[in-house]
């Protein structure tokens, strides 16, 4: 089962920024948070993960608390094209380091 | 270049009847998947397999059996088809299981049994 928690879904309006968030409680120390999503008809794609530390790359930033129970995937100026849905995935590492999707986030980019 | 690939994109088939798909990639990773996405939208793991050795097989049934030749391939063959195998089922790849990086996914199988 899936170890985190999504809003089943979300609105954002285009150029706006998305903020979606994950609940992960029962996270332990070695555990990584993933996000990914996937659009319509399409294989899931990777988009950013991280420990402890609040992580950035062209695509998006991720805001892990410091507690690491929770964390916010931010899509800066959302477009059109992030309509998606949007997996959190707490992974761990060896024969256990696999990846397990939730239900996720559909998060519709509105004109 | 694609860096995991699937072929068939769609498949049809009756009930009963054997098929398989293909998976590759070019990526130079070791680790290769299976997943399967139900008509709830669901991916769940069925698979996993490390340098042509499985890893992990999530109580899928018999009638599914991966077949990886090379490091780069891994093929899923379904015997005696059934309703419900209808379903997407997508490939992927990362570079070592477990460590910290990224897994890469194909584009999807979209099989129909009728």
């Amino acid at each position: 089962d899936a170890k985190t928690t999504q809003p089943t879904s979300m609105d954002c309006a285009e150029g706006r920024a998305a903020n979606l968030p994950c609940n992960h409680s029962t996270i332990s120390g070695n555990e990584y948070v993933y996000w990914y999503r996937q659009i319509h008809s399409q294989g899931p794609q990777y988009i950013i993960h991280g420990l402890k530390n609040n992580e950035t790359n062209e695509m998006a930033s991720l805001i892990i608390t410091e507690d690491r129970k929770s964390s916010t995937l931010i899509l800066p100026h959302a477009t059109l094209r992030d309509t998606a849905v949007y997996y959190c995935i707490v992974k761990g590492r060896g024969s256990q380091g696999n990846l397990i999707f939730g239900k996720g986030t559909k998060l519709s980019v509105k004109p | 270049d694609t860096a995991v690939s699937q072929t068939p994109k769609y498949l049809v088939t009756q009930m009963g009847n054997d098929k398989s798909i293909k998976c590759e990639q070019n990526l130079g990773h070791d680790t290769m998947y299976w997943y399967k996405q139900d008509s709830k939208k669901f991916l769940k793991i069925m698979f996993s397999y490390n340098n042509k050795e499985l890893i992990i097989n999530e109580t899928v049934p018999n009638r599914f059996s991966p077949k990886s030749p090379d490091k780069a391939h891994l093929n899923l063959h379904i015997n005696s088809l059934e309703l419900g195998d209808s379903a997407v089922y997508f490939c992927a790849s990362s570079p070592l299981m477990g460590s910290d990086t990224e897994a890469f996914f194909g584009q999807g199988t979209r099989l129909t049994v009728v």
